[in-house]
């Protein structure tokens, strides 16, 4: 399995600005997952990041509130843009090894704890 | 397509007594499925994984699955709780040709001594 290093772990910030969430993996992997959960709730896929091509997002998710960059196959970015309290959640990414019947799962971060004031 | 429902928001058990959470699921291909624990402020662990391999599937800390088509059932068992089992659990569907997956809202499962 892979080890995914997250940060930052937790920030809070003022609404109207802007985060930047890395998350580095010791492996070099095709696609990366963005999660959001929000408190007390299951996690929502964001995005799927794949390298060299923009990201997928799913519905209720747009590129304008959350761009994301992938410029290798170890990296990704989420940035959370002109913040709200709405948005206070932990963001977590996630990648997956597996292909076709060999699905070993997903590693996740640690998270990144965000809360907007 | 694909969705989880995750049968029980909150299950609670008495020490030593056995766990059962449900998770049924849909999905438009032959799905990968996962059960995930998640502990007050920790990260997400995997417990159990089926990979249309063996569908009586066997995980950590004595946490067991299975995986029935007809039933399209993927329930987490454990014969005997622990304090230490309290937390937070994923059920969680992919289809890895797309390789994103689904997550069941969760079963808070708490254990009285």
């Amino acid at each position: 399995s892979a080890v995914i290093s997250q940060k930052p772990s937790r920030d809070i910030c003022q609404r109207g600005t802007s985060l930047t969430i890395q998350c580095q993996v010791d492996s070099q992997v095709t696609m990366m997952f963005w999660y959001r959960q929000q408190p007390g709730q299951s996690l929502t896929l964001i995005a799927t990041a794949n390298q060299g091509s923009e990201a997928t997002y799913e519905s209720g998710f747009v590129i304008d509130k959350f761009p994301i960059s992938r410029p290798n196959l170890t990296f990704s970015t989420l940035t959370v843009s002109n913040m709200s309290p709405e948005d206070s959640s932990i963001y977590l990414c996630s990648v997956n090894f597996g292909q076709g019947a060999r699905d070993y799962g997903y590693t996740f971060g640690s998270g990144t704890r965000l809360t907007v004031v | 397509a694909q969705s989880v429902t995750q049968l029980d928001s909150h299950v609670s058990v008495s020490e030593g007594t056995p766990v059962l959470l449900r998770c049924n699921y849909s999905s438009s291909y032959s799905p990968s499925l996962f059960w995930y624990v998640q502990h007050p402020n920790k990260g997400l662990q995997l417990l159990l994984k089926y990979t249309s391999a063996a569908t009586l599937v066997k995980g950590i800390n004595g946490f067991e699955a299975e995986f029935k088509k007809s039933e399209t059932s993927f329930h987490l068992t454990k014969p005997s709780a622990h304090m230490s089992d309290a937390a937070e659990y994923f059920c969680v569907v992919s289809n890895t040709n797309a390789g994103k997956s689904t997550f069941g809202d969760g079963t808070t499962l708490t254990v009285k001594p």
